[in-house]
């Protein structure tokens, strides 16, 4: 079984279309994450979820939002996007906030045209 | 001065060589440092922690230098599949974890 499942695994769309990203974890934690990984490679957070509480919200645009229906699912939404959107999406979770290895999805590289 | 430093790479190493990294850290108050390894166009996976007391498993060792805030990484006898790209994580108490750049090894056969 997949510890942490992402789809869709790969996403090509037009700008200024709207598009969700979905995140499952069966690990039991507590925590779920969104990174972002540019084409430089660099990792970013960009959302943090804690028990369906939004803990941390990086600066990123409010284009962007996390919906979290319960604490073993966190998905991406994302509005209008934008060619600078293209990069690759990880979500991650670990047991406590912060305190241990985090466990990543798969990724999802999503190309805007 | 970027939160966490690496050297890029790449590192290209024979097999069975021992190979290096650093990471530098520039927040003082760091508490937990992780190392994690992330083959091309996949997930980072986690490598091993790093304890104040260093820590080894298998091939691979683990240091921390809080005096000079920094953490390394030895991998001894290479083989092809250590080939990847080794990512320095740092966390604070509280805060999420802060990823490395990350240095691309390849060995080489």
């Amino acid at each position: 079984d997949t510890a942490v499942s992402q789809t869709p695994k790969y996403l090509v769309t037009q700008m200024g279309n709207d598009k969700s990203i979905k995140c499952e974890q069966n690990l039991g934690h507590d925590t779920m994450y969104w990174y972002k990984q540019d084409s430089k490679k660099f990792l970013k957070i960009m959302f943090s979820y804690n028990n369906k509480e939004l803990i941390i919200n990086e600066t990123v645009p409010n284009r962007f939002s996390p919906k979290s229906p319960d604490k073993a699912h966190l998905n991406l939404h994302i509005n209008s996007l934008e060619l600078g959107d293209s990069a690759v999406y990880f979500c991650a979770s670990s047991q406590v906030w912060g305190d241990d290895g985090y466990t990543f999805g798969s990724g999802t590289r999503l190309t805007v045209v | 001065r970027k939160e966490v430093e690496q050297d890029p790479g790449p590192f290209n190493v024979p097999e069975g060589a021992t190979v290096a990294f650093n990471c530098t850290y520039s927040n003082s108050a760091s508490q937990s440092f992780f190392w994690y390894r992330q083959d091309c166009r996949k997930e980072p996976k986690l490598l091993m922690s790093v304890y104040s007391s260093g820590n080894e498993d298998g091939r691979f060792t683990a240091q921390l230098n809080r005096a000079s805030q920094y953490i390394s990484l030895l991998i001894r006898d290479s083989k092809l599949s250590d080939s990847a790209t080794y990512l320095c994580v740092v966390n604070m108490e509280g805060q999420n974890f802060v990823f490395g750049p990350g240095t691309r090894l390849s060995v080489l056969p």
